[in-house]
């Protein structure tokens, strides 16, 4: 089955810096990749998303990178903000699981 | 406006009482879902509704029920609760498959 991979377990950044999390998975098939945003208490938000039809995606401070060849992905967060800090998930989904296979997340802190 | 909405958001219950969670959507999403998640670990996906059609993951304990009466409403039953069931349980609904899901803010489960 599909095996997501997702490094660092933990990040901390001064506000204003870059943070970039990455994932790997196994399965060629899978052609969905979102990534999740949980606030302490609070379930995850989807915070972006990428198909595999496209290399890259941005939103605002947000972006995703897709290689498909090297079965990698990355969220790129750009100027960061106090309020960035939370535990952000990738997932991937369109394989032969049916469903989204979470990776085991990262904790963002962003020291002011 | 909230669009998946867990109820209640903390129960507690006996060690062998069952107990049920319940979900609720307003987007009158195809799939339901429901994710156990422990502390500092992704979201573990139970089981998931597609319309009617009930999907159970493999490795989910006979314990763990689940019921779709209509669209909206999901519930998760736990027949005979033991201290490892204690965890956030996370509804989901996606339109269809890898689509996004948007996720409730779950229920925090304690067993005394």
């Amino acid at each position: 089955g599909e095996n997501v991979e997702q490094h660092p377990s933990t990040l901390s950044v001064q506000e204003g810096d870059s943070a970039v999390i990455k994932c790997t998975y196994s399965d060629s098939a899978s052609n969905y990749f979102p990534w999740y945003k949980q606030e302490l208490g609070k379930g995850p938000q989807l915070i972006i998303d990428i198909r595999s039809n496209v290399g890259e995606k941005k939103d605002q401070r947000i972006a995703v990178t897709l290689n498909k060849t090297a079965k990698h992905f990355s969220l790129h967060i750009t100027e960061t903000q106090p309020e960035d800090s939370a535990v952000y998930f990738c997932a991937v989904g369109g394989g032969s699981q049916g469903n989204l296979i979470f990776g085991k997340g990262t904790k963002l802190s962003v020291k002011p | 406006d909230a669009m998946v909405i867990q109820n209640p958001r903390y129960q507690v219950t006996q060690f062998g009482k069952p107990v049920t969670l319940s979900c609720s959507q307003t987007l009158n999403h195809n799939v339901m879902y429901w994710y156990q998640q422990k502390s500092s670990q992704a979201p573990k996906l139970l089981f998931h509704y597609y319309d009617k059609d009930f999907n159970n993951e493999a490795d989910t304990p006979d314990n763990f029920q689940s019921r779709r009466p209509n669209t909206s409403f999901c519930f998760l039953d736990i027949r005979s609760p033991g201290l490892g069931d204690a965890a956030m349980y996370l509804c989901a609904t996606s339109a269809v498959y890898n689509q996004p899901q948007h996720f409730g803010d779950g229920t925090r489960l304690s067993i005394l």
